[in-house]
């Protein structure tokens, strides 16, 4: 069965560097997302991708934040000069079709991003 | 967009149904109920588009309010594998972006 995969699975660095997570969507979905879950909370979404472009982005995705999609097969996040508020789980996923009524997102299992 | 959930916290013995509620006082395009074991991602179980839709998958029933805001997922015959954090996610104004819930936490006892 297809999946979402992600890495790396844990990401240890220190405050100020930067960091680019990575994703691999379910082959045929057009439609790609980062969410993020501290500990013990409840998961945000950040930002959806489409078409090579942001389609939605929340009030967390700020300019320390940005996405890329650099090949036809993998979906990036980056982020600069992170902050210790920044460790976190981070996930990935995809969805299809390309919006209208239906959007079943499917997810990864996660980037334990944590920053010293 | 604010989703709340009933309970926070459930512990019930093996073989026991069970229910959780999801409401808002927003109103969402489509719902979906998710699964979250610890260290792993959600994991879809089951996604309502329309007003009053009830959807079974296996021992998993939900429904999604008539009004759109609300939404319930019940649990029948409960195992210990169905241990996990359990998260409704409201879709907004047919937009990309799910807004999720703050989870009800499942303990099986055997």
């Amino acid at each position: 069965e297809p999946e979402v995969t992600q890495t790396p699975s844990h990401q240890v660095t220190q405050m100020g560097q930067e960091v680019i997570l990575r994703c691999v969507p379910i082959s045929n979905h057009l439609y790609f997302y980062w969410y993020r879950q501290i500990l013990g909370q409840k998961v945000e979404f950040l930002v959806s991708f489409y078409n090579n472009e942001i389609s939605e982005k929340s009030e967390i995705f700020d300019d320390q934040f940005s996405v890329e999609r650099p090949d036809g097969s993998n979906f990036t996040l980056k982020i600069r000069s992170t902050k210790l508020e920044d460790s976190a789980m981070y996930f990935c996923a995809s969805s299809w079709p390309s919006g209208g009524t239906r959007n079943e997102q499917f997810f990864g299992p996660g980037t334990r991003l944590t920053v010293l | 967009q604010l989703l709340e959930q009933s309970p926070q916290f459930l512990s019930i013995q093996e073989g026991e149904n069970l229910t959780v509620y999801c409401n808002s006082s927003s109103v969402f395009s489509s719902l979906q109920w998710y699964r979250q074991e610890p260290g792993e991602g959600p994991v879809l179980l089951i996604a309502l588009y329309k007003a009053g839709e009830l959807t079974s998958n296996g021992r998993l029933t939900a429904q999604f309010g008539i009004t759109r805001k609300d939404s319930f997922l019940n649990i029948s015959a409960s195992i210990p594998s169905d241990v996990g954090i359990y998260f409704c996610a409201g879709r907004e104004n047919y937009g990309q972006n799910f807004v999720f819930g703050p989870g009800t936490r499942l303990s099986v006892l055997p």
